[in-house]
């Protein structure tokens, strides 16, 4: 069974500090990808990271895929409260074509 | 315009009846889904259809069933609803499907039904 597990599953901070998430495996996966979903709405696709290595930038956050493709990290510099939400990651499934394995996400709060 | 959108938004209800969720997409897609999001904000695939042929059907209670009607529908029905059902369940939807392992493209989701069983 393919896991992923997301650290830190909370997060507080204020406006104006950087943090990184992270999304740990033990099994390789040919992509992954970040997801944020704001309160009271669906998740909405941030990035797809394909390639070991890889580094995606999307204005402040900065997304990494492993080099074996067993993890990934989400940076954010200078954090700003619409960052506020949940951070899921996600892979595909080795065995089920279409299904998406997520992690259990993590909570970020940032404060004004 | 909305690309995926649900109905009810919210749904309270009793243990013990029977209530349905609908799903409908505008974005052509060829595959939707049904998530669970429990307390914990853990996110489940539970079914996904594409061409309204059932292809993933995780382990869940027979009392859910869904139905697509035709691939821009994706419907589920919960019957003999239980406690542990109080949940949020999302649809989406993704453009195609693709082999196990291989690159997964976006998949769109809806904005939520959360479900409360009293």
């Amino acid at each position: 069974t393919q896991l992923l597990e997301q650290s830190p599953q909370f997060l507080s901070i204020q406006e104006g500090e950087n943090l990184t998430v992270y999304c740990n495996s033990s099994s390789v996966f040919s992509s992954l990808q970040w997801y944020r979903q704001e309160p009271g709405e669906g998740p909405v696709l941030l990035v797809t990271v394909v390639t070991g290595g890889e580094v995606k930038k999307l204005k402040r956050l900065t997304f990494q895929f492993g080099d074996a493709r067993k993890d990934s990290s989400l940076h954010i510099t200078a954090a700003q409260p619409g960052d506020t939400g949940l951070y899921l990651c996600a892979g595909p499934s080795d065995t089920s074509y279409g299904k998406l394995t997520f992690g259990q996400g993590t909570i970020l709060t940032v404060h004004p | 315009d909305t690309a995926v959108s649900q109905t009810p938004k919210y749904l309270v209800t009793q243990m013990g009846n029977d209530k349905s969720i609908k799903c409908e997409q505008n974005l052509g897609h060829d595959t939707m889904y049904w998530y669970k999001q429990d307390s914990k904000k853990f996110l489940k695939i539970m079914f996904s259809y594409n061409n309204k042929e059932l292809i993933i059907n995780e382990t869940v209670p027979n009392r859910f069933s869904p139905k697509s009607p035709d691939k821009a529908h994706l419907n589920l029905h919960i019957n003999s609803l239980e406690l542990g059902d109080s949940a949020v369940y999302f649809c989406a939807s993704s453009q195609g499907i693709l082999l196990a392992g291989e690159f997964q493209e976006t998949q769109y989701f809806g904005p939520g039904t959360r479900l409360l069983v009293l």
